[in-house]
């Protein structure tokens, strides 16, 4: 175990649903991200946070919307999401932002769209 | 800009067998350099971390990663290889900027035979 716990670890949802995904860690940690895990590509960061700010957001489409309501928690909420969404999403905690700081992952949500 | 090539997209040994696993970087700045190991079906687990203390660096389950600045690699290395190793590891440069962004490689997936 990591210390950050993803839930669901498994969604399939419809073109039209409302979902959302769920990251909690419990090291302590200031910063956390969401990356997204694609077949046959490289693992893209899509959000940073720092002290619950958003502080990089990765040209990612309006239809992801994180949220960072405290340093332990973090959410991605999906609306109106494509087929090509379809993914592996890993969320990671860092003790700060800094480079080189280690981050933990998550085990990652399979989300599948149809 | 920071990047990360990992040079075989698959390696096959046997069990007991020395592991290497290719990694060269490009990077502007002094880098922080890491290996991931992502099991089927898991999160990210980090192998191991370089940060300019010591040009071998130890890791976990007898993983080891060589600095080499000359040659701009950081190969990852097992005197023998398990079972259990088999997974996908990647490859992770640490770009500068303020926060930590983390760079993949396209990962290397390793099998590991009777």
């Amino acid at each position: 175990e990591t210390g950050v716990t993803q839930t669901p670890r498994h969604l399939v949802m419809g073109m039209t649903n409302k979902k959302s995904l769920k990251c909690e860690q419990h090291l302590g940690h200031n910063a956390m991200y969401w990356y997204k895990q694609s077949a046959k590509k490289p693992l893209e960061l899509m959000f940073v946070y720092n002290f619950k700010e958003q502080t990089e957001n990765n040209s990612v489409p309006s239809r992801f919307s994180p949220e960072c309501p405290n340093s332990s928690h973090l959410f991605l909420h999906l609306h109106t999401l494509q087929p090509e969404d379809s993914a592996l999403y890993l969320c990671a905690s860092s003790q700060d932002r800094g480079t080189g700081s280690k981050a933990f992952f998550g085990q990652g949500t399979r989300l599948t769209v149809v | 800009a920071q990047s990360v090539t990992q040079l075989d997209s698959h390696v096959s040994v046997s069990e007991g067998t020395p592991v290497l696993l290719r990694c060269n970087y490009s990077s502007s700045y002094s880098p922080s350099l890491f290996w991931y190991v992502q099991h089927p079906n898991k999160g990210l687990q980090l192998l191991l971390k370089y940060t300019s203390a010591a040009t071998l660096v130890k890791g976990i389950n007898g993983f080891e990663a060589e600095f080499k600045k000359s040659e701009t690699s950081f190969h990852l290395t097992k005197p023998s290889a398990h079972m259990s190793d088999a997974a996908e590891y990647f490859c992770v440069v640490s770009a500068p900027g303020g926060y930590n962004k983390l760079i993949f490689g396209a990962g290397t997936r390793l099998a590991v035979h009777p």
